[in-house]
């Protein structure tokens, strides 16, 4: 069945750099896109980025100037890098296809000296 | 950036109750409007794809509609385990946007 799993670091330090790695499993990357949606703590949810089943990329808009998302297809692997952390990217960062099905269950950061 | 308003940011409500909770975008997003619930502690659920189409396994009291450019999601008789959080999504372009959230909660 349908399976995300986002793995990574729980602390970052501030202006260090964050590696999120979401496996999937029970569908192809190069047929569905993957997003990542993070949550600050007690906040909204908020759009980060997507791969697109093509390999093509989308960020939002506040982030794109620290953010890169990559895959690797044979890995059933999609991959997440935010470099220049501050205390604000502090939250539960989610992947996910969006569509119906489960997203993962998340991953707590939090960055702090 | 298409920003997405959502209203109201909390909602007490009563057991039994019709809830409408809504959206309105900045620009035309056509129907490209999901709805998603989050209890706490848990990972979002989709409810609501294409402005008006039931995900699988959604209870048949939720329901979606488009008047516009404001976008509705209608709980027909509130039941306990719809208390949750709730939140608009417009995938129409990059980037996509979530509405601020609804917190529905018992009166």
């Amino acid at each position: 069945q349908v399976q995300l799993k986002e793995s990574g670091p729980g602390l970052v330090q501030p202006s260090q750099t964050l590696s999120l790695t979401c496996t999937v499993s029970g569908f192809s990357l190069t047929s569905n896109s993957v997003h990542w949606v993070r949550q600050p703590p007690g906040k909204g949810l908020e759009w980060v980025g997507a791969i697109w089943s093509g390999g093509s990329t989308d960020y939002n808009s506040a982030l794109k100037s620290r953010l890169s998302i990559s895959r690797d297809t044979s890995k059933s692997q999609v991959f997440l890098k935010m470099n220049s952390l501050q205390t604000e990217d502090t939250a539960i960062y989610f992947c996910t296809r969006l569509g119906g099905g489960p997203w993962g269950q998340g991953v707590m950061v939090t960055v702090s000296s | 950036d298409i920003q997405m308003t959502q209203s109201p940011s909390s909602l007490p409500a009563s057991l039994g109750d019709r809830v409408t909770i809504t959206c309105r975008a900045s620009q035309d997003i056509g129907n490209y409007l999901r709805w998603f619930q989050q209890k706490p502690g848990k990972s979002p659920r989709l409810m609501i794809y294409g402005a008006t189409n039931l995900a699988a396994g959604v209870p048949s009291r939720f329901s979606g509609s488009r008047s516009g450019s404001d976008y509705s999601l209608t709980i027909s008789s509130l039941e306990s385990e719809d208390m949750a959080d709730y939140y608009c999504l417009q995938s129409k372009e990059s980037p996509l946007t979530f509405g601020s959230g609804t917190k529905l909660e018992i009166k």
